[in-house]
């Protein structure tokens, strides 16, 4: 079946510029996560939707960062007045309940901001 | 706050040699553990996990101990293939907190035939 899906797989922007990445996650499954991975380093969480709801976005660097989920299954990550040290691979990942279920990684969104 | 240190790579081996990756970790609470793999050109695996004490995870000939009373959570496998060539992230999650990965910093692992 399809799994986590990413669009773009690359994304090449101007500092200042606003982006969105896109994440599908696997059908039915309610729990959807953001990571970033910067170069060299293990994933850092960014914010977990149970559903439609943000249950926790404690990793959220700042208020350039904004993420959505309005019907429960796709989710995209928004980042405002894009910096360079945003550049990373950003991921998603999806699971079926959420506590002490496998969380299943999508291939990830490189930004990389010039 | 959470968090799990790894050995630094990278780790060059042999074929058929014997590879730990140590892991250990800081957690509030009682977490499940985990390990997860990254091939080349490919995205985030789970390898295998264990969730409490004593627990042993194992897959693909791999094998990890969760051990409370040294806080560490170390990957063993006995004898390595180059398709095992990769990046091996030790992780950590506690239930409560919606299941979010708390991850090392990742230890690439190079197999030469």
């Amino acid at each position: 079946g399809a799994g986590v899906s990413q669009t773009p797989s690359n994304k090449v922007t101007e500092k200042g510029k606003y982006v969105e990445l896109r994440c599908d996650p696997i059908s039915g499954h309610t729990a959807l996560y953001w990571y970033r991975q910067s170069l060299g380093q293990g994933p850092e969480f960014l914010i977990y939707f149970q559903g439609t709801g943000a249950a926790d976005d404690s990793g959220l660097p700042n208020d350039r960062f904004f993420a959505v989920r309005p019907e429960g299954s796709v989710s995209t990550l928004k980042i405002q007045r894009t910096e360079r040290g945003d550049s990373a691979v950003y991921l998603c990942a999806s699971s079926s309940r959420g506590t002490d279920n496998e969380q299943f990684f999508g291939p990830g969104t490189r930004l990389t901001v010039l | 706050g959470d968090s799990v240190t790894q050995m630094e790579g990278p780790v060059t081996l042999s074929e058929e040699a014997f590879l730990t990756i140590n892991c250990t970790y800081t957690a509030t609470g009682y977490p499940s553990l985990f390990w997860y793999v990254q091939y080349p050109g490919e995205g985030l695996q789970l390898l295998l996990k264990a969730t409490k004490a004593d627990d042993k995870g194992s897959n693909k000939g791999f094998e990890a101990t969760y051990r409370k009373e040294t806080t560490s959570f170390h990957l063993e496998k006995g004898s390595v293939q180059v398709s095992d060539s990769a990046v091996y992230f030790c992780a950590l999650s506690e239930g409560a907190a919606g299941n979010k990965l708390t991850f090392g910093g990742g230890t690439r692992v190079l197999v030469k035939p």
